[in-house]
């Protein structure tokens, strides 16, 4: 039973474009949602979060949109650059805190 | 300040072995988590541990254990290993305190890596 998917595997992007990544959820009780970042040989960072109080979320490139009533989520990335190509990870949790839940991530590959 | 430190990093078995994974948080974290994360799955949940108490468990069978040591490192073993099992084997550590603000962020070590023959 997958709570969290991420239904691209993949995802090809010119730099300096927009990378929209996507997730979907089906637990209404999720209440906190993150984005990680993965490079290879490397365990998954914190890139960005966003409470189920609010429905975007920005940090400087990176932006995260949420809309409950679809339980969808998305990572906005502007401007695309080749180093931001790497696995990204949605995840969620019922609770800031509590825990976390992941999809099964979208592989982003910025070309030059 | 250390980061979150996983041994071994690469590991080779054969089936029906056991394997013990060791992870040390970060200075300060109280809550260790356990992922595994292969192809097509994502990082499933295997279990997490605060103050040497599992609080949270993953649907793994029972072939897989943890345990968490009053310094806060942690242990999982993993016994019969099966070729399924190969996998990147991720730790987290978070200050995980219920009723403490937190920002629900976990800190993953770089994982080790089983490989099942």
């Amino acid at each position: 039973d997958q709570q969290v998917k991420q239904n691209s595997p993949s995802l090809s992007v010119q730099e300096g474009r927009i990378s929209i990544l996507n997730c979907d959820y089906t637990n209404s009780m999720f209440d906190y949602f993150l984005w990680y970042k993965k490079y290879p040989a490397e365990g998954p960072t914190f890139l960005i979060s966003i409470s189920s109080i609010k429905d975007k979320n920005e940090d400087g490139r990176f932006t995260v949109f949420l809309n409950k009533s679809a339980k969808h989520l998305s990572l906005h990335i502007v401007p695309s650059q080749p180093g931001d190509s790497a696995v990204y990870f949605c995840a969620a949790s019922k609770w800031q805190g509590g825990k976390l839940i992941f999809g099964q991530g979208t592989e982003l590959s910025v070309k030059p | 300040k250390a980061g979150v430190t996983q041994t071994p990093r690469y590991l080779i078995k054969t089936r029906g072995q056991q394997v013990t994974l060791s992870c040390s948080p970060i200075s300060g974290h109280r809550s260790v988590s356990w992922y595994q994360q292969t192809p097509g799955q994502g990082l499933q949940f295997l279990f997490e541990y605060f103050s040497e108490t599992q609080r949270n468990k993953g649907n793994f069978p029972g072939r897989f254990s943890g345990r968490q040591f009053s310094n806060s490192r942690s242990e999982m073993n993993v016994s019969t290993l099966e070729l399924g099992d190969s996998a990147l084997y991720l730790c987290a550590s978070s200050l995980g305190s219920p009723g403490q603000p937190n920002t629900g962020e976990l800190f993953f070590g770089e994982g080790s890596r089983l490989t099942v023959l």
